[in-house]
């Protein structure tokens, strides 16, 4: 059974731009969350997908959005990009709704803003 | 909102000896507590979870305990290996919220 896959794996932006990661899930998992992961701050919760809906979003600006897809495949955007932006973003699926069994995550993509 | 607080941030044991990484958490209605291992390169993976009606867990050599009144929970790694050295993360959540994790526990393992 394939994992998650996150693309693209490495990617570097200056100031200003956007950008749109990409996540596909477990075959048979409806439910994507998105972290955001810094040295400092671990994992921060971004947001939850479960059949197309945003169940929940954490405490990050405007700027952080997200959708997904009839096939369960996600993709999360950040415009107007920051240097505090920088980080690792993972992607993990559920087979259940909210974060109450094992996520499987992604090996995440890896951000740079200059 | 929930907050989790994990210690020690880094932890370097002996080959064969235990390792106990600790976190307190603020939420008393939170019920379900993982813990992820995350090695170099790799997004975490769970590795053993405890839910709120039950004080203890085994697998193999990885144990947690959980102590609601108290709002704390802790991982027991014995025996430690060198394949045992990655970053740890503890986490808490309730009903369908998002887990809110640890700031993760660098553990070395020295052969």
């Amino acid at each position: 059974k394939a994992g998650v896959t996150q693309t693209p794996r490495y990617l570097i932006k200056t100031r200003g731009q956007q950008v749109t990661l990409s996540c596909s899930p477990i075959s048979g998992h409806r439910s994507v969350s998105w972290y955001q992961q810094t040295p400092g701050q671990g994992l921060q919760f971004l947001f939850e997908y479960f059949s197309e809906t945003q169940r929940n979003k954490g405490n990050f600006p405007g700027r952080f959005s997200g959708r997904q897809f009839s096939n369960s495949r996600s993709e999360m955007n950040v415009s107007t990009l920051e240097l505090g932006d920088s980080a690792l973003y993972l992607c993990a699926s559920s087979s259940r709704e909210g974060n109450t069994g094992e996520l499987f995550f992604g090996e995440g993509s890896r951000l740079t803003v200059l | 909102g929930e907050n989790v607080e994990q210690h020690p941030s880094t932890l370097s044991v002996q080959e064969g000896d235990s390792a106990v990484i600790k976190c307190t958490y603020s939420d008393s209605a939170s019920n379900y507590f993982p813990w992820y291992k995350q090695e170099l390169g790799k997004g975490p993976q769970l590795i053993i979870d405890i839910r709120s009606n039950v004080g203890e867990k085994k697998d193999q050599r990885i144990a947690v305990t959980l102590n609601k009144t108290a709002k704390h929970f802790s991982l027991h790694i014995t025996e430690t290996q060198p394949e045992d050295s990655a970053v740890y993360f503890c986490a808490a959540s309730k009903g369908n919220t998002p887990l809110v994790f640890g700031k993760g526990t660098r553990l070395s393992v020295i052969a």
